[in-house]
């Protein structure tokens, strides 16, 4: 079964630490970039970093720069999320999610990004 | 705070034809950047619906279609059911901001 399963969610308070995990199977996990998005309780959905297939590029939205760090093993088809520093505001379900991407060649190239695959999600709460 | 702004809340009785818009400016759609769309039933995690403004993944109904113009996009759900009860966010990509940008979200009531 194609699936993306979370873990390592919990309490944490803030300036502590906490990370992480998401085990992929069903697919060939070396082959896709991977994210995490999170959603604040009764709040929409955030996009907080991607990851490339090799792990040598990722990039992270402003708000987490510095305190978070994404890394992945391949061979163990995970990806994980290291959370350091974390704020009350980090408080949020994080789902793992595969990314899709796809050129679009006009006057100008563009890249288009999606997510077509999620885990169900793990909830981190960040209080002292 | 998104720069995708959707409606927070449609309704519609079953059967009939609602629309969500999604409307972005000329830093994301409005700058060819398509528009995908997903679905997320009342506590469960989102699921693409719609990717490249008008493309149904395996799978999805085809209720659900979707198509952008200009700056905007829309998510249209014709012969509304009561499992089509969820919030719908759209989803594109911000040049100036450089991130992966979400829609405020949309809660579709069947009544």
């Amino acid at each position: 079964e194609v699936q993306l399963v979370e873990s390592g969610g919990g309490l944490v308070q803030p300036g502590g630490s906490l990370r992480l995990s998401c085990a992929a199977s069903g697919f060939t996990f070396s082959n896709y970039w991977m994210s995490w998005v999170r959603q604040a309780p009764g709040k929409g959905l955030e996009w907080v970093v991607n990851i490339k297939q090799d792990g040598r590029e990722k990039k992270y939205v402003d708000s987490v720069k510095g305190r978070f760090t994404v890394s992945r093993d391949n061979a163990k088809h995970s990806v994980y999320l290291q959370m350091n520093s974390p704020r009350a505001e980090d408080t949020a379900v994080y789902y793992c999610a595969r990314v899709r991407y796809y050129d679009i060649i006009g006057v100008m190239a563009v890249r288009n990004w999606y997510f077509d695959l999620w885990g169900r999600g793990t909830l981190v709460t960040v209080s002292s | 705070q998104s720069v995708l702004t959707q409606p927070p809340s449609v309704s519609g009785a079953p059967g009939q034809r609602v629309t969500i818009s999604c409307t972005g400016s000329s830093s994301n759609i409005g700058a060819t950047y398509d528009v995908h769309w997903y679905q997320q039933l009342p506590g469960t995690a989102p699921k693409l619906l719609i990717y490249g403004n008008n493309n149904r993944p395996s799978g999805v109904p085809d209720r659900f279609s979707g198509s952008k113009s200009g700056s905007s996009a829309s998510l249209a759900i014709t012969g509304l059911q009561a499992e089509d009860e969820a919030d719908y966010y759209c989803q594109s990509y911000d040049f100036s901001l450089s991130d992966y940008v979400f829609g405020t979200g949309t809660k579709v009531t069947v009544l």
